[in-house]
């Protein structure tokens, strides 16, 4: 699986647009992002996944760069409920169904 | 639909014993995992199954066995628990074919003494 990189931390006001952002420059091409979710200490969350496209559904859209060497979740209307660690994964091919989980980004939605 | 369901959600073990947490989902999904999460970081892959009578071992499978007899239950077996196992356990699946994400389950909070 090839590596991705996150900010450890955001703050977002809530109401506004969270963008967090996702490097994973060692992508290959048949390997899938995904971005899931974990509020407290609950089981992950998923959000969305593209290959190159970009993706939208009820939850969060997901923008994926032309060269796929990064991406960015948008939340477009964040709440407190919101607030959780995101992670970022590259996965698919012979790798399809092993998700490596890294540190994640920890969103705090702010009032 | 009850998705997937793990149990115990809480579990006390002394060091020695054996113990099995039970994942079973009803979504007839191919795929199958187990992870662990020790605080503070993210979850490693222990165990996953791409079918009934297929495993596969994966980052820290060291003390602990799968077995999938069947499409729906997925059990993870701890042989020998030791203190270093105390962590909170995710079953997940999803199905193959098409790029889904996965279910998880809610966790299984697991100490050793």
């Amino acid at each position: 699986d090839a590596k991705t990189t996150q900010p450890p931390s955001m703050d977002c006001a809530e109401g506004r647009a969270a963008n967090l952002p996702c490097n994973h420059s060692t992508i290959s091409g048949n390997e899938y992002v995904y971005w899931y979710r974990q509020i407290h200490s609950q089981g992950p969350q998923y959000i969305i996944h593209g290959l190159k496209n970009n993706e939208t559904n009820e939850m969060a859209s997901l923008i994926i760069t032309e060269d796929r060497k990064s991406s960015t979740l948008i939340l477009p209307h964040a709440t407190l409920r919101d607030t959780a660690v995101y992670y970022c994964i590259a996965a698919g091919g012979t790798s399809y169904g092993k998700l490596t989980f890294g540190q994640g980004t920890i969103l705090t939605v702010h009032p | 639909n009850a998705g997937v369901t793990q149990t115990p959600k809480f579990q006390v073990l002394k060091t020695g014993q054996s113990m099995t947490l039970q994942c079973a989902q009803d979504m007839n999904h191919e795929y199958m995992s187990w992870y662990r999460q020790d605080p503070g970081m993210g979850l490693r892959l222990i165990h996953y199954s791409v079918g009934a009578g297929i495993t596969d071992q994966g980052e820290v499978p060291n003390g602990y066995n799968v077995s999938r007899s069947t499409t729906e239950d997925f059990p993870l077996r701890l042989l020998s628990a030791a203190p270093s196992q105390t962590s909170v356990y995710f079953c997940a699946s999803t199905p193959v074919g098409l790029h889904y994400g996965y279910t998880f389950g809610s966790g299984t909070r697991l100490t050793v003494v």
